[in-house]
């Protein structure tokens, strides 16, 4: 079955910049999209179609892909960011893949 | 503001039937792909299928045996129904909006239900 990468933790101090890979097969063939989860919390859309970063998200938050891999990037990270982070993609079948996820760990 | 409410027993026996309803209010429900979403304690997401009106309905091959996920317009509710279940069940279980294009991700998730499977 088709499964995406990532990290299992990323840890950075406040103010840096955190990056967060993502890597799969059919990702130079379908769009990723990124989620952020909070303890307790469902998880919310930051990055969609790679790179498209929704109106209600701050502009910290971007998306790259080259080849096989997606990036999510935080950039001047913030406290408020520690969270799961979950890349999502599909198959050529249409089917659904989440990633594993990455603690974002802000020190 | 559209709103998503997951609702249905929070125990269910093993071998038996879990059954649950997303209630979808403040939007339309025709132009888009619905979703259910689970996630084990502890664990990261699994999805578990996804409904369109088209036709294009999907599950995870893994759980395809034993998942059915319909939509009843006149009720505005999303069910889901996994059948034999053991305790490797026993998850939240998330519904789930995707713009009509399936290409945005999804842009809503409901709070979550918690579903225990145990005897």
């Amino acid at each position: 079955s088709y499964e995406l990468t990532q990290p299992p933790s990323v840890s950075v101090s406040p103010g840096q910049t955190a990056r967060i890979t993502c890597s799969g097969d059919a990702l130079p063939n379908q769009y990723a999209y990124w989620y952020q989860q909070k303890t307790g919390q469902a998880p919310v859309r930051v990055i969609y179609r790679d790179i498209k970063r929704p109106s209600d998200i701050p502009e910290r938050f971007s998306g790259s892909s080259s080849g096989t891999t997606v990036t999510l990037t935080i950039t001047g990270v913030l406290a408020e960011d520690e969270a799961d982070y979950y890349c999502q993609s599909a198959d050529s079948s249409g089917a659904w893949v989440f990633g594993g996820g990455t603690k974002l760990t802000v020190l | 503001q559209v709103q998503l409410q997951e609702s249905g027993p929070g125990l269910v026996k093993p071998s038996e039937t879990l059954s649950l309803t997303c209630t979808v209010s403040g939007g339309a429900i025709r132009s888009y792909y619905w979703s259910w979403i689970r996630q084990a304690p502890g664990k990261g997401l699994e999805w578990i299928g996804y409904f369109h009106f088209s036709g294009n309905t999907n599950y995870n091959p893994s759980l395809k045996s034993r998942v059915t996920i319909s939509v009843d317009t006149s009720k505005k509710q999303l069910s889901l129904n996994l059948t034999s279940v053991t305790t490797a069940d026993t998850a939240v279980y998330f519904c789930a909006r995707s713009p009509g294009s399936n290409d945005e991700g999804v842009d809503v998730w409901g709070q979550g239900a918690t579903v225990t499977v145990s005897s």
